[in-house]
């Protein structure tokens, strides 16, 4: 079976400090993308990263950050330095043949 | 900067009326989706269209219909709206659907959200 599963329904934060979400993932499928989605309340959602199968090296996009257990099945978002923007939904992505979303962590970030 | 577009972000429609939710892209992308987003639910996949007049079933197509006249506008029609379809929906494109060139990931739209009553 292809799922995506987030298993923290609710996460909060210090400003500036730095929080780790969770996703894991399961396919049989060797080539495929793990993406995470920011959804700000009452806003678009916009892609924050993107992850490919076949590579070892986890992405980087400024204060974000992923950490790649392929083996493990794991896919886990780390935003450092965090601000009160960074206030959201955060949604995990898994495109395999068909696109399974997670249901999404609410991150709190306390002044 | 805009864009995937959504004509309304807000809707209030009654029971039994037909209602069209308008998404219209200007990225040039060959596909387009139609998701429904509840609490707890995550993302649920209406509909999705890889061509301009092909549109296939997604996981959760009952009460739903769309349309893809132009590559650029893809439109959910809801036949005989019920309470249970209050949701927000959400139009996301992408350039291509197969999984190798999907590295792009989606854009979203603003998102619509639809109250029955």
């Amino acid at each position: 079976a292809q799922t995506v599963t987030q298993s923290q329904p609710e996460m909060s934060v210090q400003e500036a400090e730095t929080v780790t979400l969770s996703c894991t993932y399961d396919t049989s499928e060797s080539d495929y993308y793990l993406f995470w989605y920011k959804q700000p309340p009452s806003r678009q959602m916009i892609l924050v990263i993107r992850q490919e199968a076949y590579k070892q090296q986890n992405a980087t996009e400024n204060r974000f950050s992923v950490n790649f257990q392929k083996a493990a099945k794991s896919f886990s978002l780390k935003i450092s330095d965090s601000q009160l923007g960074d206030a959201a939904m955060y949604f995990c992505e898994g495109s395999y043949d068909k696109v399974i979303f997670g249901p999404g962590t609410s991150l709190s970030v306390i002044p | 900067d805009v864009k995937v577009t959504q004509s309304s972000r807000y809707l209030v429609k009654r029971t039994g009326e037909k209602v069209f939710l308008e998404c219209v892209q200007d990225m040039d992308h060959e596909n387009m989706f139609w998701y429904r987003q509840d609490p707890g639910l995550g993302l649920r996949l209406i509909y999705f269209s890889y061509d301009v007049k092909m549109k296939e079933k997604g996981d959760i197509p009952e009460g739903y219909s769309v349309s893809r006249e132009k590559k650029e506008r893809f439109s959910l029609i809801l036949e005989s709206a019920s309470t249970n379809q209050t949701s927000m929906y959400l139009c996301a494109s992408s350039f291509s659907f197969r999984r190798r060139d999907r590295g792009g990931g989606y854009t979203f739209g603003s998102g619509t959200r639809l109250t029955v009553v």
